[in-house]
């Protein structure tokens, strides 16, 4: 089935510098790739999302990155402020191309320091 | 804005218990799901139900699982017997015309914390 890795497991930033979080996944045919943050005790909240008919999508300081070919997407924040504080999750939809579910990577925590 | 919303937002059971979690998807979405994400680690997919019958399901959704939608607004997640390691926050989630992958983003709801003693 569909793999999805992700890295790191914690990242500290100074605030006001960026943040970058990668995944991997391994069905070449995924074609949808969200990414969310989850607050604690809440649900997860979809921030940004991107399909395989792009490389790369930006909304305000967030951007998420796909290459196809290495089967990696990444998610960059700029200009992090400390209520980016999050753990912050990829996926990838299963199976391929599928309408019907999420694999999730294991999540990042990240930490934006004053 | 449109979102999905669970009942209880955390209850507490008997091991042996029945358990009946609730959900209100977004009104218009036809796709609705279960996840579940037990304490530090990640979002797992449970069920995904459409036309008013499981499309998918994952191993982790057995025959102590059964899901519902009792009427046109309600999608249940029914946990027959439950054990010490149902314990777990669960979300319902719903999407809209033609789920995932296909011009549809999942919503998830804020969860419903379950803990079986």
């Amino acid at each position: 089935g569909e793999n999805v890795e992700q890295h790191p497991s914690t990242l500290s930033v100074q605030e006001g510098d960026s943040a970058v979080i990668k995944c991997t996944y391994s069905d070449s045919a995924s074609n949808y790739f969200p990414w969310y943050k989850q607050e604690l005790g809440k649900g997860p909240q979809l921030i940004i999302d991107i399909r395989s008919n792009v490389g790369e999508k930006k909304d305000q300081r967030i951007a998420v990155t796909l290459n196809k070919t290495a089967k990696h997407f990444s998610l960059h924040i700029t200009e992090t402020q400390p209520e980016d504080s999050a753990v912050y999750f990829c996926a990838a939809n299963f199976p391929s191309g599928s309408a019907r579910q999420l694999t999730f990577g294991s999540g990042t925590q990240l930490t934006v320091l004053p | 804005e449109p979102e999905v919303t669970q009942t209880p937002s955390h209850q507490v059971t008997q091991m042996g218990q029945e358990v009946i979690l609730r959900c209100v998807p977004i009104s218009n979405h036809l796709y609705f799901y279960w996840y579940r994400q037990i304490l530090g680690q990640k979002v797992e997919f449970l069920v995904s139900f459409y036309n008013n019958e499981i499309s998918e399901k994952s191993e982790i959704f057995d025959d102590q699982f059964s899901v519902e939608r009792p009427d046109g607004s309600n999608f249940t997640l029914k946990i027959r017997s439950t054990k010490l390691e149902d314990s777990a926050m669960y979300f319902c989630a719903s999407s809209g015309t033609s789920g995932v992958g296909s011009g549809n983003t999942i919503y998830f709801g804020e969860g419903s914390w379950l803990t079986v003693v």
